[in-house]
């Protein structure tokens, strides 16, 4: 299974802008970066993915190095409710090529202040 | 548009028993996977069912075993519990190749 690293936490305050790096130098050329958070007593909710371009939605932007051994996630202007904990996982082919599974770590705590 | 559900949100079991867990998958998703997260850990892969079918499993024994209805719902059973089941059990739902998107869990409690 290909592997990411992240820091533990990090911190934030409110309303400036986080970004969350996380390390995958041994991604391969066809894996996906997909990025979940989870709140508290919730289950992970899908932030974003890319495979090699910038990619924005309305929850984040995600940040892809030109190698692909590194990438960010950028969430503009952090509110209390980001806080949560951050995934970066690559996304891992089966045989049969058709369906995947996601392979988590450990993530990244972010904390926003007030 | 419903999205995924998991049934029960607690339970309390004791060792050497069996539990069955619920998954309703977000509407005409056709795959359902299985994690289980243990404390203060990321989750773990279990397995996944497509079209009614194991595709799939991770490091999981055995007595971990799960079925997937016509309807895309699906259960997830564990035989002979042990104290270090004790976790929150996600399933996700998807179409192949797709986001898999998470149900809110069930947590699991052995005795």
């Amino acid at each position: 299974d290909a592997k990411t690293t992240q820091p533990n936490s990090m911190e934030s305050n409110e309303e400036e802008p986080v970004h969350l790096p996380c390390n995958h130098s041994t991604i391969s050329g066809t894996d996906y970066i997909h990025w979940y958070r989870q709140l508290p007593s919730q289950g992970p909710e899908y932030v974003i993915h890319g495979l090699t371009s910038n990619v924005n939605n309305r929850m984040a932007s995600l940040a892809i190095a030109e190698d692909r051994k590194s990438s960010t996630l950028i969430l503009h202007r952090a509110t209390l409710r980001d806080a949560a904990v951050y995934y970066c996982i690559l996304r891992d082919h089966f045989m049969g090529g058709s369906n995947y599974k996601l392979t988590f770590g450990k993530g990244t705590l972010l904390t926003v202040n007030p | 548009e419903t999205g995924v559900t998991q049934s029960p949100t607690h339970l309390i079991k004791t060792r050497g028993q069996q539990v069955t867990l619920r998954c309703s998958s977000q509407s005409g998703h056709n795959t359902v996977s299985w994690y289980q997260q243990a404390l203060g850990q990321g989750p773990q892969f279990i397995f996944q069912y497509y079209r009614e079918e194991e595709n799939g499993r991770g490091n999981f024994p055995p007595r971990f075993s799960g079925l997937q209805f016509p309807n895309y719902s699906s259960e997830l059973n564990v035989n002979a519990l042990e104290l270090d089941d004790s976790a929150l059990y996600l399933c996700a739902s998807s179409f192949p190749q797709e986001t898999q998107y998470f149900g809110p869990g069930t947590r699991l409690l052995v005795l």
